[in-house]
């Protein structure tokens, strides 16, 4: 199984500063031959179910704001807030559908400072 | 929006059966790969496996011995059973629909498993 780590586990930012979140898989998630990286990222919040936020490790998914974004390649990738809203309180997955099984990291808590 | 609704028992006995339905509005279960997650109280998220409208099957290799996936297509249905639970799968199980990345969601259901 591809094994994702994330980083931190939880962080508190300011609001309408930026949050940075890394995801680090144990072996790379690009596919060479069109050149995609199999990497999403997901927002949860509380009695919620997860919402898919990131795709393709950098393309938003529909009616997701633009303070979101994601970059990376092969192993390494990041998930930045840009200007941190009371709204993005949340725990922040990433996953790989590179190979089956999918998996998850292990969540990133988000807080106001 | 699509919303998917899971249904089924909230409370099972060790070592008995899991049984979970999905329900997909409007037909479109004819269509699409139908997924089954879970996340533990307090946890993260796993995979257990998903169903392609043609009845094709993946599994999480850590639960394939104990999981089953089927479609009801007449019923714009699809279920999970897990077989020989233990505490371990205590969890709210979602319904989830798409290949990889995953955009449609249900909003879980509670399993405890405990006697």
């Amino acid at each position: 199984d591809i094994v994702m780590t994330q980083s931190p586990d939880s962080l508190a930012v300011s609001l309408g500063e930026r949050a940075t979140i890394n995801c680090k898989s144990s072996q790379s998630v690009l596919n060479r031959s069109n050149n995609k990286n199999y990497l999403a990222w997901y927002q949860q919040k509380p009695g919620q179910p997860p919402k898919l936020l990131i795709y393709w490790a950098s393309t938003r998914e529909s009616g997701v704001p633009d303070r979101f974004s994601g970059s990376g390649s092969g192993t390494d990738f990041t998930l930045t807030i840009s200007s941190l809203q009371a709204a993005d309180v949340a725990v922040y997955y990433c996953q790989q559908f590179y190979t089956i099984p999918w998996t998850f990291g292990q969540g990133t808590k988000v807080e106001i400072k | 929006q699509v919303q998917l609704q899971e249904s089924g028992p909230g409370l099972v006995k060790p070592s008995e059966t899991l049984s979970l339905t999905c329900t997909v509005p409007g037909g479109s279960i004819s269509s699409y790969y139908w997924n089954w997650i879970r996340q533990p109280p307090g946890k993260g998220l796993e995979w257990i496996g998903y169903i392609y409208y043609t009845g094709s099957t993946n599994y999480n290799p850590s639960l394939k011995s104990r999981v089953t996936l089927s479609l009801d297509t007449s019923k714009n249905q699809f279920s999970l059973t897990l077989t020989s639970v233990t505490a371990a799968d205590t969890a709210v199980y979602y319904c989830a629909r798409d290949q990889g990345f995953v955009a449609i969601w249900g909003q879980g259901t509670m399993v405890t498993v405990s006697s």
